[in-house]
């Protein structure tokens, strides 16, 4: 089975502190994925990495960086915290990107990180 | 851009009801997949559909691809308890397999 974990299930920091957000996957997955989740408006993709040291912004990269050093491994920073950024942040990894126009390979998501930003 | 709905937001039925949840595009989608989130879990694959007209079934579940690729549906039948969460499509552009965008989600709840 795919396992992907988030280092914490909860967080509270305070406003303007530098919060860093690790998500590990063990399965060799090639992309890696950091979404947003708030009531009503589904999940929103905030950047993705398709190779170690790559990625591509999302929907709302804004105030968010990411990094990726190793295949297993992909973080999000958050390099001032405001309370606008309390959220659910979920990691998710795949297989590869499958075949553009075609098919999708499935999503894989770890438990997820409540921040709350104070 | 695509724009993809997903309605209703919320669905509340009886135990034992029927429930379809709707995503519509305004544009030609390349696949579709479905997860559902159990309250306090994190989204879970269910299916992917990616031929036109496209009919798939998971026991109570089934899913539907349209024929112009522009919409789909997930409908359950006979609800249970544990059918109690948020699906949510999400589809792929023509350009990228491997960014997905997801809708907004339906909350089902019920009514033992």
């Amino acid at each position: 089975d795919v396992k992907v974990t988030q280092s914490s299930r909860y967080l509270v920091k305070r406003t303007g502190e530098k919060v860093f957000l690790e998500c590990v996957q063990d399965m060799d997955h090639e992309n890696m994925f950091w979404y947003r989740q708030d009531p009503g408006l589904g999940l929103r993709l905030i950047y993705f990495s398709y190779d170690v040291k790559m990625k591509e912004k999302g929907d709302i990269p804004e105030g968010y960086s990411v990094s990726r050093e190793k295949k297993e491994r992909f973080s999000l920073i958050l390099e001032s915290a405001s309370t606008n950024q309390t959220s659910m942040y979920l990691c998710a990894s795949s297989l590869r990107g499958g075949v553009a126009g075609l098919v999708t390979d499935t999503q894989y998501f770890g438990p997820g990180t409540r921040l709350t930003v104070l | 851009g695509q724009q993809v709905m997903q309605i209703p937001q919320y669905q509340h039925v009886q135990e034992g009801e029927d429930f379809t949840t709707y995503c519509n595009s305004s544009t030609t989608l390349s696949n579709i997949q479905w997860y559902k989130q159990r309250p306090g879990g994190h989204p879970v694959f269910l299916i992917q559909l990616v031929k036109s007209g496209e009919v798939k079934k998971q026991k109570r579940l089934t899913f539907q691809f349209g024929e112009a690729k522009k919409n789909s549906s997930l409908h359950i039948t006979a609800t249970q308890t544990t059918d109690v969460g948020t699906y949510f499509c999400a589809y792929s552009g023509y350009s990228s397999a491997s960014k997905i965008i997801f809708g907004s989600g339906t909350r089902l709840s019920i009514r033992p």
